[in-house]
């Protein structure tokens, strides 16, 4: 079976960076996604990593180990509105449909 | 403007009637995708459509059924038969196997009375 696990929730402070990790088991594995939710919206795309290391899109960071079997979303410079839930998300086998964890609920306070 | 719609955004029904949800895209996407989410939950996977006339079941068909006889609509019916139908219903779309984004629609809250 495919088993991704991430925290349920965490805590942060405006301005300051929070890593929100995620590991996973999976077989045929294609990459890695991480998605963010606001309460009733749809997800939203953050980043797709197929390769290991780390990829940089502005405030966001994604990095992946795939001999590890794990990622982490990585957030700078926190604003309130970044309090949402962050969905990891495996791709596997030849149908790429992916997998997801239940979603870590991100709270930024003042 | 292209994108997935879903309507309705809220739907109330009774218990034991049928109800389908509806999905349209207009980004001439190959690939469609039902999932439901409850709270505190991820993403599960009703059913996916991969081709027009061919879906397959995902991890909690059960209750579900779907068609895919146009490109651009994928419509989800929860029948009767589905024991704990309230919840969250998103669609989802990619323009192909194999590429990486999948695209969702605003979802709709279905709550059974």
């Amino acid at each position: 079976g495919q088993n991704i696990d991430q925290p349920t929730e965490m805590t942060a402070t405006e301005g300051a960076i929070v890593q929100i990790n995620c590991t996973y088991q999976t077989s045929g594995f294609n990459g890695l996604f991480w998605y963010q939710q606001h309460a009733g919206e749809a997800p939203t795309f953050l980043s797709y990593n197929v390769l290991d290391g780390l990829e940089e899109k502005g405030r966001f960071s994604s990095f992946l180990s795939r001999s590890k079997g794990y990622s982490y979303l990585l957030l700078k410079e926190l604003q309130m509105k970044d309090s949402a839930s962050y969905l990891c998300a495996a791709s596997s086998g030849g149908s790429y449909i992916p997998t997801f964890g239940r979603g870590t609920s991100l709270i930024v306070h003042p | 403007d292209g994108g997935i719609t879903q309507s309705p955004k809220y739907l109330f029904r009774k218990e034991g009637q049928n109800v389908t949800l509806s999905c349209e895209q207009n980004l001439n996407h190959d690939a469609m995708y039902w999932y439901r989410q409850d709270p505190g939950q991820g993403l599960r996977l009703i059913y996916y459509s991969q081709i027009v006339n061919d879906f397959q079941k995902g991890d909690i068909a059960e209750g579900y059924s779907v068609s895919r006889e146009k490109k651009e609509s994928f419509p989800l019916t929860v029948t009767s038969a589905q024991k704990n139908p309230t919840a969250f219903y998103l669609c989802a779309s990619i323009p192909g196997i194999g590429t990486d984004t999948q695209y969702f629609g605003p979802g709709t809250r279905l709550t059974v009375l």
